[in-house]
């Protein structure tokens, strides 16, 4: 079993839809999660990052964590063609004091104009 | 102020050789990685490093090395190229919060 799992999509949303992009990991002492952005041939871009249970909103983006069914999602609001990118959900096993990130190969999203 | 630079931004080279890629932030954070990522792998980390002349495995390592003389510099150096080093490398710095370089697309011919 992959420690963090993404669904690699594509994943087409219409514009001004709620975009949904969903994260399991299996490392239950994770702590600490993050979900980056990753345009075509360009590196990723941190958009958003949750440790507590519950949601987490900046903006049009809404991080949902739920560690008992050690379930990450990240909701995009009124989504625009400018959202159409690879998410990449990602994930700090084994508690605080551990630095390294373990990502998911990511979910491609694409806005229908 | 450009935060986290890589260099080359494209490189090819041929099977056998020493590359070597570097990295470079003017953060002044402690720790410092090196990624690669390939299709249907996603992101792997190859080596970190939580501060200078201080340098861990990641998940990928064989067929690299890294140094970290200065805590603003983390060079990459692949010391005989193969063909499934072909990949794009991406450094990324920081503490929990990692920001990502342009990274560098290096095809092993």
């Amino acid at each position: 079993q992959k420690e963090v799992e993404q669904n690699s999509g594509p994943l087409s949303v219409p514009e001004g839809a709620i975009a949904s992009l969903n994260c399991t990991y299996s490392d239950r002492g994770s702590q600490s999660f993050f979900w980056y952005r990753q345009y075509s041939g360009k590196s990723p871009e941190l958009i958003m990052f949750i440790y507590s249970n519950g949601d987490k909103e900046d903006g049009r983006f809404t991080a949902q964590l739920n560690k008992a069914s050690q379930y990450v999602s990240l909701l995009i609001r009124d989504s625009q063609p400018s959202d159409s990118a690879t998410y990449l959900c990602a994930v700090i096993p084994g508690g605080f004091g551990n630095e390294k990130l373990t990502f998911g190969t990511g979910t491609r999203l694409t806005i229908i104009p | 102020d450009a935060g986290i630079t890589q260099s080359p931004r494209y490189k090819i080279t041929e099977t056998g050789r020493q590359v070597t890629l570097m990295c470079h932030q003017t953060w002044s954070h402690s720790y410092m990685f090196w990624y690669r990522q390939d299709l249907g792998h996603g992101l792997r980390l190859i080596y970190y490093s939580a501060a200078a002349d201080i340098t861990d495995k990641g998940e990928v390592p064989d067929g690299y090395v890294v140094s970290r003389s200065k805590t603003e510099n983390f060079p990459l150096t692949l010391e005989s190229a193969t063909r499934s080093q072909t990949s794009v490398y991406f450094c990324a710095t920081g503490t929990f919060e990692q920001y990502f370089g342009p990274g560098t697309r290096l095809t092993v011919t």
